[in-house]
């Protein structure tokens, strides 16, 4: 079965990082590029940011968090990570991670998705 | 950025009638126009890609259709599973970019 499973969230104070993880298995996870996507309670989806496949390890952002993500891959443990610095409450959300529809490609859908992991940054 | 206007916001309709939804670019994403179902609670859920392409398992009552900036997806007959939140995504365009969503709400 494939599957994406994030964790690392939970309820942290402004100001600080997190560092989220986003676990691939059923499928060859280093073989694919992993997208993290964010939505905020009741709103809709925002691209974050990509991390690019095997030797190909490329990584674009959204312009909104451009400076403030870091993305990186333990090819290892089948990981990616998102670390966001300097965190502010617009920053809550339940974050997902995604991948897309083939390996060894960045301009796809994404075709599976983790359920996500909540954060909310909160004093 | 490319920015991506979904409308209407929320659309009302009846169970068995048609609905159609739109999708705008504010620049031209050639093909590469994918549409996601969130269910309450739910992960997004891939339908169709490459504008018209149906994602496995999605059902023929959806259909897609545009190119570089104007996109339609509609639902022929709206089974009461389809009461949902719509996005369409961009997928040509550095950072790629989600729209602000389309909900189907039962008439």
């Amino acid at each position: 079965q494939v599957l994406l499973v994030e964790s690392g969230g939970g309820v942290v104070p402004p100001g600080r990082s997190v560092s989220l993880s986003c676990a691939g298995s059923g499928f060859t996870f280093n073989t694919y590029a992993i997208a993290w996507v964010r939505q905020a309670p009741g709103k809709g989806l925002e691209w974050l940011a990509v991390i690019g496949y095997e030797a190909n390890e490329v990584t674009h952002f959204a312009d909104s968090v451009k400076g403030r993500l870091t993305i990186s891959r333990d090819k290892s443990k089948n990981t990616v990570f998102l670390q966001i610095n300097r965190l502010t409450p617009d920053d809550t959300a339940t974050y997902h991670c995604a991948r897309p529809l083939g390996p060894g490609r960045f301009h796809e859908p994404f075709d599976v998705w983790g359920q996500g992991t909540k954060l909310i940054v909160s004093s | 950025e490319t920015v991506m206007t979904q409308s209407p916001g929320t659309l009302y309709v009846s169970p068995g009638e048609r609905a159609t939804l739109s999708c705008r670019a504010s620049q031209t994403v050639r093909s590469k126009l994918a549409w996601y179902q969130q269910r309450r609670g739910q992960a997004p859920r891939l339908l169709i890609y490459s504008s018209y392409t149906r994602a496995t398992g999605t059902p023929a009552r959806f259909s897609g259709d545009g190119s570089e900036t104007e996109f339609t997806l509609t639902i022929s007959s709206l089974q009461s599973e389809d009461f949902a939140v719509y996005f369409c995504q961009q997928y040509n365009n550095w950072p790629f970019t989600f729209g602000g969503g389309t909900k189907v709400e039962i008439k």
